[in-house]
């Protein structure tokens, strides 16, 4: 099994509201990973998860907030976000890369995001 | 830090065609090479990588990806494209290792039958 499953498929909410997005992953992958990704544009990594403890924050607004509850799930906590949050939020899974080399990244379908 | 270049923002070719879509990344030292491709409502793929050894990768469904380290560039490359090969196509770079992806701005691919 290859998937890595997120839900919602979609989300509409307002300004002040608090929502959560999921990911999931059954591959005994220990890497996960939140990309966003604007229309027309490539992926942008977010944050980085490894060995269920965050390691990469790239300079992420703190109204994200990501989770990794186990191995196999990954949440990113909303709150408060701008309409120019609205995007498609991917999540993406690997085994932990070495000192010289990655892995391949396994992607789910995404949450698209619209924030009114 | 590094950065991914894709010249073609937008191919349109037709079916039997051959295809070629620029990549270059900019970073000197040990890089990691990826073309990934979105379908259309599908999720990312993974079509081919290079770490090391031959510059010249095969990936799935006939896609192959040649590596020229002077030119700093990863070209993909099919023979014959198929209505099917229809869809967004992403370079991205990993240096050294680690997590991180840098993705190139993206080609759409739109082949007519």
């Amino acid at each position: 099994d290859t998937e890595v499953t997120q839900t919602p498929k979609h989300l509409v909410m307002g300004m002040t509201n608090k929502k959560s997005l999921k990911c999931e992953q059954h591959m005994g992958h220990r890497a996960m990973y939140w990309y966003k990704q604007k229309a027309k544009k490539p992926p942008e990594l977010m944050f980085v998860y490894s060995y269920e403890k965050l390691s990469i924050n790239e300079s992420v607004p703190s109204r994200f907030s990501p989770e990794c509850p186990n191995s196999s799930l990954l949440n990113l906590h909303l709150h408060a976000l701008q309409p120019e949050d609205s995007a498609l939020y991917l999540c993406a899974s690997s085994q932990v890369p070495g000192q010289t080399f990655p892995y391949e990244q396994y992607f789910g379908p995404g949450t698209r995001l619209t924030v009114t | 830090a590094q950065s991914v270049s894709q010249h073609n923002h937008h191919v349109i070719l037709s079916e039997a065609a051959s295809l070629e879509l620029g990549c270059n990344y900019s970073y000197g030292g040990t890089v990691n090479l990826f073309w990934y491709v979105q379908y259309p409502g599908q999720h990312l793929q993974l079509l081919l990588k290079y770490f090391s050894g031959d510059p010249l990768v095969k990936g799935i469904k006939g896609f192959e990806a040649e590596f020229i380290k002077s030119k700093f560039s990863f070209n993909l490359r099919k023979p014959s494209v198929q209505w099917s090969d229809t869809a967004e196509y992403f370079c991205a770079v990993n240096t050294g290792g680690g997590n991180k992806l840098t993705f190139g701005t993206g080609t759409q691919l739109k082949v007519e039958l």
